[in-house]
């Protein structure tokens, strides 16, 4: 298994630009999550979801979209990127039986300038 | 507004000094407090504790729960410089919005 896996590792942005995070998991886990993570501020939850089809907010949607249209794949996108959008960005995954225990992906680096 | 907070911040000790990390919480719904250990990538699945009381244990790592007084704390006993890491605590709300709450994280160095 790949666990979870992530792309791209690294981005840069300008301003107002959109892209898509991608992140997709192959343990057949119903839940997964987008998380960021800022310096002294620890891990903060954007969207996640149940399973498919279904999505919800977390502590910091605003200026990002979710979808899951399939239990593998959960993309994060950023509809117009900003500075204050810097981070580092996780996905996560864990079985819906638990919620618990999540399975990191490796993380990706954006930076918006 | 639910919170988790982790202390210290930031902890410097010598190879073979055991430490003790701290996590209070806040949090409706409680349904666990999970710890995990980042080092320079994702962070990694230590431990869930979901009872008061009962000591969880890995090898030289150990945690307990109290849920009278809402906190947890993790032991490293002979700790090792591959044990300098950060430290997540976080707390999963249940009921019908299943949230991990995190905490910022402690910084533990260990020198040789």
């Amino acid at each position: 298994n790949a666990g979870v896996t992530q792309t791209p590792k690294f981005q840069v942005l300008k301003t107002g630009q959109s892209m898509t995070l991608q992140c997709a998991q192959d343990m057949n886990h119903e839940y997964m999550s987008w998380y960021r993570q800022d310096p002294g501020m620890g891990l903060r939850l954007i969207h996640y979801s149940v399973g498919a089809g279904i999505t919800d907010q977390g502590e910091v949607p605003n200026g990002y979209n979710v979808s899951r249209s399939t239990t593998e794949d959960f993309p994060l996108r950023l509809l117009s990127a900003a500075p204050s959008q810097t981070s580092v960005y996780f996905c996560a995954s864990s079985p819906w039986s638990g919620g618990e225990t999540q399975y990191f992906g490796p993380g990706t680096r954006l930076l918006v300038l | 507004e639910d919170k988790v907070v982790q202390s210290p911040l930031s902890l410097v000790v010598h190879e073979g000094d055991t430490v003790t990390l701290n996590c209070s919480y806040e949090v409706t719904n409680f349904r666990s407090l999970l710890w995990y250990k980042q080092e320079k990538k994702a962070p990694t699945f230590l431990f869930m504790l979901t009872s008061s009381g009962i000591e969880k244990k890995s090898g030289r790592l150990s945690s307990i729960l109290d849920k009278k007084e809402l906190f947890s704390i993790l032991n490293i006993t002979a700790t090792q410089t591959g044990d300098s890491a950060v430290y997540l605590c976080a707390v999963m709300r249940g009921g019908s919005n299943y949230q991990l709450i995190w905490g910022a994280g402690t910084k533990l160095i260990i020198k040789p």
